[in-house]
C-alpha cells in the first residue's frame, strides 16, 4: 500500500521556469491538499480539493494552480517560478469530502518535494 | 492570524525524561485536536488526537492533556527516547460547511539526547 506518492522528490528551477508537481493516492480518499513547509512558518495550505472536479484556495494560493485530474491525482503547477517559492511541498489526502465529514479523518501525507528556485 | 499557538519552538530533553509541548487556541468552534509527528525527510503523520469532551488521552508513552476552560492542550512524551526526535505539530479542526478546516501550530523541534 503506497499511500500518497509525490514526484519528483527534488527539483531545482531557474526564476521564470514552470513545472508541475505530481501527487497520487491509492486510499480512495475524497479530499486532497497541497501544503508548503518553510522554516519557522509551519504548514501552510496552498489549495485543496474536497472531491473530484472541485478545487478551492487555501491560505497562500498566489503563484500556483492546481488540477484534480481524477479521484487519485492532484497536481500543483508553478507557471513562473520565483525564489519565494523555494520550499518543501507536501501533498496530503483524507477521507473528508463534500458529502461526508468525519471529524476524525486524519491527513495522510506524502514525503514531499524539495523545490529550489534560483 | 495564528489561531493555534504552539510552544516551545524547540526542545532538548535527555533520554528517559519527559517532553512537554503546549498549544493554545482561540476559537471555541474547534472540536478535534490532533498531533502530528514529522521525521526529517518525511511528511507529517498523525500521532494522537483528542476531542474536547475528554480531559486526557493516553497511547503508550504519549499523552494529550486537554483544558477546555483555558483553551489549552499539551502533548506529554514520557520516557523520551532518541527515536522520538522529530518535529511535532499540534492542530485544531472544525466544521467548515461541507469540509473540515484544520489550523496548524508552527511546530516544535524535539531533540532527545542519548
Amino acid at each position: 500500500n503506497a499511500g500518497v506518492t509525490q514526484t519528483p522528490k527534488f527539483q531545482v528551477l531557474k526564476t521564470g521556469q514552470s513545472m508541475t508537481l505530481q501527487c497520487a493516492q491509492d486510499m480512495n480518499h475524497n479530499s486532497m491538499y497541497w501544503y508548503r513547509q518553510d522554516p519557522g512558518m509551519g504548514l501552510r495550505l496552498i489549495y485543496y480539493s474536497a472531491s473530484e472536479g472541485t478545487t478551492d484556495k487555501g491560505e497562500v494560493p498566489n503563484g500556483y494552480n492546481v488540477s484534480r485530474l481524477n479521484k487519485r491525482e492532484f497536481s500543483l503547477r508553478l507557471e513562473s517560478a520565483a525564489p519565494s517559492q523555494t520550499s518543501v511541498y507536501f501533498c496530503a489526502s483524507s477521507e473528508v469530502g463534500r458529502f461526508r465529514v468525519p471529524y476524525n479523518s486524519p491527513l495522510h501525507f506524502g514525503n514531499g518535494t524539495r523545490l529550489t528556485v534560483t | 492570524q495564528q489561531q493555534v499557538k504552539q510552544s516551545p519552538q524547540s526542545l532538548i530533553v535527555q533520554k528517559g525524561g519527559i517532553s512537554i509541548i503546549n498549544c493554545a487556541y482561540e476559537n471555541t468552534a474547534f472540536d478535534y485536536f490532533p498531533w502530528y509527528q514529522q521525521f526529517p525527510g518525511k511528511g507529517p503523520a498523525l500521532l494522537i488526537a483528542i476531542r474536547p469532551d475528554v480531559s486526557e488521552k493516553k497511547e503508550g508513552r504519549f499523552t494529550i492533556s486537554f483544558n477546555k476552560s483555558a483553551k489549552q492542550f499539551s502533548l506529554h512524551i514520557m520516557d523520551s527516547q532518541p527515536g522520538d526526535s522529530a518535529t511535532y505539530f499540534c492542530a485544531a479542526s472544525m466544521d467548515a460547511g461541507n469540509n473540515r478546516k484544520l489550523i496548524w501550530g508552527l511546530g516544535t523541534s524535539l531533540a532527545v539526547n542519548p
